[in-house]
């Protein structure tokens, strides 16, 4: 079975300073993993998403996740925070053959303080 | 080109009464899914239609839930009767192709669902 633990379900950064949300999966064949954001009052939008190839994936608005296979691990970056990037954040999972049927993480708070 | 629009956005009911949810996917957009988070915790799927067929709803958490996409354009979800452990937010999704395999989904607001 697939599972996603997102480590921290609040996190407060600086602006301008990184911002760090951890993603871990398990999964028993190679996973498609993704992040999507969800802004006060609005759907849930794709962040990026790592299907196959490169393992450094860039996405919108300036963040970017590298997938480790080795730590199980799919963390979600940018250099420097901004108060827009206030948001809740969720890691996903879903398997090549199961199309839209995502496994989520319980989400992480994003606080951006000036 | 509008995106996934879920009516209502919020709904309060008593216990043991009924609620439907609709959503209307994105124009041309035969998947559908209905996705669930209660209290704080992970989304969770609940189904998913291709046009309007059910092709995966091992999610649904029991009878009490009904979901239709009558025409495969819109959708409804019943929860009759309402129970206070159905209360959550309910997410609807859309994408394009069949069986694709990325996962790329687009989400509505979701409908917030408070049974007292």
């Amino acid at each position: 079975a697939q599972s996603v633990t997102q480590l921290g379900s609040h996190v407060s950064v600086s602006e301008g300073a990184l911002v760090l949300l951890r993603c871990n999966y398990s999964s028993s064949v190679p996973p498609y993993l993704f992040w999507y954001v969800q802004y006060p009052n609005q759907g849930l939008q794709l962040l990026l998403k790592y299907t196959t190839g490169a393992t450094l994936v860039k996405g919108i608005n300036g963040f970017e996740a590298e997938f480790k296979k080795s730590e199980t691990s799919f963390h979600l970056t940018k250099p420097s925070a901004h108060m827009s990037d206030a948001a809740e954040y969720f890691c996903a999972v879903n398997r090549y053959n199961q199309g839209g049927k995502l496994i989520f993480g319980q989400g992480t708070e994003l606080s951006v303080k000036p | 080109e509008a995106g996934v629009t879920q009516f209502p956005s919020h709904s309060v009911i008593e216990k043991g009464q009924t609620v439907t949810l609709r959503c209307d996917p994105i124009s041309g957009h035969d998947n559908l899914y209905w996705y669930r988070r209660v209290m704080g915790k992970e989304i969770k799927f609940l189904l998913h239609f291709v046009k309007e067929s059910k092709q995966d709803e091992s999610g649904m958490p029991n009878n009490r839930f009904l979901a239709e996409r009558t025409g495969g354009t819109y959708s409804t979800l019943k929860v009759q009767p309402a129970e206070l452990e159905d209360s959550g937010v309910y997410f609807c999704a859309s994408s394009q192709v069949v069986g694709h395999p990325t996962g790329e989904l687009f989400f509505g607001e979701g409908s917030r669902l408070t049974v007292l």
